[in-house]
């Protein structure tokens, strides 16, 4: 079964709407998520790390005042889109690990994010 | 020096071949390499994973072999299959559980039937 759970898998709306995207582990306690980043026919590019009831590390380049990252739980991550343009445009997906030795990465399925 | 380079970009294969995908890097203080399988419209899926001090690796049709002198690892399909057409990304680590991956630009596999 998922081991993530990722929420909403697909957003259209309207330039300068803020949008929040919901990743949760099913399957045990996640102290480290990962937000990613894909534009089409491209690779997964790094936007940040969440960890656990601290801030959120983000990858150069990535606006963090943009990007809100909130890691509140070790089940639950969020990542919101504020004031959302037509070049955010894009894939967004969310990773978790156990931080547990032997124990990989798994992926949600991803949010489509469309902005008019 | 933290980028991973794949190819080929896109491969195609008629069913049954063995289509081989090739990563290199740079940063020897990596030490997990992962490959995935991307449908689209989907998050990717982690299909094996190899560490330095192991050259080859097998699960069921995929092996991967990995060259730690010459800093390449590459992905083997063997018998492919029609539903094996995806995007495939290696990718590497220096840690395999909380470290950060850094994917190769991903190759895109279409088995002809």
């Amino acid at each position: 079964g998922a081991v993530v759970s990722q929420h909403p898998s697909r957003v259209i709306c309207k330039s300068g709407t803020s949008v929040k995207i919901e990743c949760r582990s099913l399957d045990f306690q996640a102290t480290t998520m990962f937000w990613y980043r894909q534009f089409p026919k491209q690779s997964l590019m790094l936007m940040a790390t969440s960890n656990e009831g601290s801030k959120a590390t983000y990858e150069q380049g990535v606006e963090k005042d943009k990007f809100l990252i909130n890691h509140a739980s070790l089940t639950l991550s969020t990542l919101t889109v504020t004031s959302a343009h037509p070049e955010d445009s894009s894939f967004y997906i969310c990773s978790v690990t156990p931080g547990q030795s032997n124990q990989p990465q798994h992926f949600g399925d991803g949010t489509r994010l469309s902005i008019l | 020096q933290q980028q991973v380079k794949q190819s080929p970009q896109s491969l195609i294969v008629q069913k049954g071949g063995i289509p081989i995908i090739n990563c290199a890097y740079e940063n020897t203080a990596f030490d997990y390499f992962p490959w995935y399988q991307q449908f689209p419209g989907k998050g990717p899926a982690l299909l094996i994973a190899i560490r330095p001090d192991v050259s080859e690796k097998k699960e069921g049709r995929f092996t991967i072999s990995f060259n730690k002198s010459a800093k390449q690892f590459s992905l083997h399909i063997m018998d492919s299959q029609p539903g094996d057409s995806a995007t495939y990304f290696c990718a590497a680590s220096r840690e395999e559980n909380t470290g950060k991956l850094i994917f190769g630009q991903g190759t895109t596999l279409q088995v002809k039937p």
